[in-house]
């Protein structure tokens, strides 16, 4: 069965330090990996995700996560932190087969410290 | 926005009450699923539909029905709600050739007293 882990509820950086956001999934296949930021009260937005083609993925707002299949990580991280990144991050994969099915991290809340 | 709503936007009802929560998209697109975000928790499946009348459990479907008459439209029921239903939930559809990617509607708060 897959599954993923976000390591951290809770992760917070000062505003242009670095981000990190650590994923890490278990699939017996090949996975779809994703990563949702979430605005307060607002919905899901796609940040990035990773298809196979490339395991360095560039995503919206200066984001990227990188696949290591030897670690089974899918960490998302992003240079210089701003205000405006503070938000709810949730990691997810395509349950095998083709129906779409995701299933999510328990989700990393990121604040940004002036 | 992939042209998905949900409605109504917020709602508070009593234990024991049926509620239906209504998801519209305007681009016909063949899958759709209903979630719900919980703390602690991120999202978890419900239902999902893969065609009109065609629809399928998810991880935390006891309690829930879904209906899908339409390409359109994808109804949650809660039959009798409870206090553990008071949730975020969100609706979503699939894109793509081989529907890997999902766009998420705005949400539904439900608070059941």
């Amino acid at each position: 069965a897959q599954s993923v882990t976000q390591l951290g509820s809770h992760v917070s950086v000062s505003e242009g330090a670095l981000v990190l956001l650590r994923c890490n999934y278990s699939s017996s296949v090949p996975p779809y990996l994703f990563w949702y930021v979430q605005y307060p009260n607002q919905g899901l937005q796609l940040l990035l995700k990773y298809t196979s083609a490339a395991t360095l993925v560039k995503g919206i707002n200066g984001f990227e996560a990188e696949f290591k299949k030897s670690e089974t990580s899918f960490h998302l991280t992003k240079p210089s932190a701003h205000m405006s990144d503070a938000a709810e991050y949730f990691c997810a994969v395509i349950r095998s087969g083709n129906t779409g099915k995701l299933i999510f991290g328990q989700g990393t809340t990121l604040q940004v410290k002036p | 926005d992939a042209g998905i709503t949900q409605s109504p936007r917020h709602k508070v009802t009593e234990t024991g009450t049926p509620v239906t929560l209504r998801c519209h998209q305007t681009e016909n697109h063949r899958y759709m699923y209903w979630y719900r975000q919980d703390p602690g928790h991120g999202l978890r499946l419900i239902h999902y539909s893969y065609g009109v009348k065609d629809t399928d459990k998810g991880e935390v479907s006891d309690g829930y029905s879904v209906s899908r008459s339409k390409t359109e439209d994808f109804l949650l029921t809660l039959e009798s709600a409870t206090s553990s239903q008071t949730s975020v939930y969100f609706c979503a559809i699939s894109v793509g050739t081989d529907n890997n990617e999902q766009f998420f509607g705005p949400g539904t708060r439900l608070t059941v007293l």
